[in-house]
C-alpha cells in the first residue's frame, strides 16, 4: 500500500520565517503533488515534481522532489499570514490508468503577523 | 476561470436517507472523480469516471454508493442510506486527462452531515 506521511502535522511559526515541510514514502512516485487547501474549500494545486531530483521554484515557494522518487519537500521562505492553510502532497496511485491520488496526512501552518 | 461547482454545499440528513451531490465538472474535461474528507482525517480517494462508466474505484466506495453523468454537465455522486460515517467533505474534481498529465482540478466540497 502506499502511504505518504508528512511532517510535521502542524506548524506555527511568525510572519517572515522559513519553514520546511516534508513528504516521505517507502513507495516510489512518478510524480508528486503539492496542493494548498483552505478552509471550507477544495484543493488547489500548486505544482507538480517529475524528475527525481527536480527543483521548482513558485515565487517564496520552493519544491523540491527526492533523488528517489520517493520523497518531497516544501520550503517557504519568509512566510506570510496568507501562506496559512493546510498543504497536502498527493501522488498517483501506482500503476494507475485514472488521476487516483494518494493523499499524504497534510501539514496545516498557520503564520502569525 | 473555469472551475469546477458543487451543491449543495453543506447537507444534513438522517441516517438511512438517501443523499444526491451534484457536481459540475469544468466542461471540456473528459474525466471526473469524488473524494472524500472525514474532519480530522486525509482526502480519500472514492471513484474515478471516464466514458459513461466507473474506471476505478476504492473499497470505501461500496453499493451503497453510485455516480452518474444524467445529462453530459452534471456528475452525481448518491449514497442510497447513509450512515453516521459517511459524515465527511465530499469533493468533486475533473481533469482534461489522466495519468500524471492530468490536472486535477477541485470543486469547493460539499459537506455531509448524518445525524
Amino acid at each position: 500500500t502506499q502511504l505518504l506521511e508528512q511532517s510535521p502535522q502542524f506548524l506555527s511559526i511568525q510572519e517572515g520565517e522559513n519553514l520546511t515541510v516534508y513528504c516521505n514514502s517507502s513507495s516510489v512516485f512518478s510524480s508528486l503533488q503539492w496542493y494548498r487547501q483552505e478552509p471550507g474549500e477544495g484543493p488547489v494545486l500548486l505544482v507538480t515534481v517529475v524528475t527525481g531530483g527536480e527543483v521548482k521554484k513558485l515565487k517564496r515557494l520552493t519544491f523540491q522532489f527526492g533523488d528517489a522518487r520517493k520523497d518531497s519537500s516544501l520550503h517557504i521562505t519568509a512566510a506570510q499570514p496568507g501562506d496559512t492553510g493546510l498543504y497536502l502532497c498527493a501522488g498517483p496511485n501506482y500503476g494507475g490508468a485514472t488521476n487516483k491520488l494518494i493523499f499524504g496526512t497534510g501539514t496545516l501552518l498557520a503564520v502569525q503577523p | 476561470e473555469p472551475e469546477v461547482t458543487q451543491t449543495p454545499s453543506h447537507q444534513v440528513t438522517q441516517m438511512g436517507q438517501e443523499v444526491i451531490l451534484r457536481c459540475v465538472p469544468i466542461s471540456n474535461h473528459l474525466y471526473f472523480y469524488w473524494y472524500r474528507q472525514i474532519l480530522g482525517q486525509k482526502v480519500e480517494f472514492l471513484v474515478s469516471f471516464y466514458n459513461n462508466e466507473i474506471s476505478e474505484k476504492s473499497e470505501i466506495f461500496d453499493d451503497q454508493f453510485s455516480v452518474e453523468r444524467p445529462d453530459g454537465s452534471n456528475f452525481t455522486l448518491k449514497i442510497r442510506s447513509t450512515k453516521l460515517e459517511d459524515s465527511a467533505m465530499y469533493f468533486c474534481a475533473s481533469s482534461e486527462a489522466a495519468g500524471s498529465a492530468g490536472e486535477l482540478f477541485f470543486g469547493e466540497g460539499s459537506r455531509l452531515t448524518v445525524l
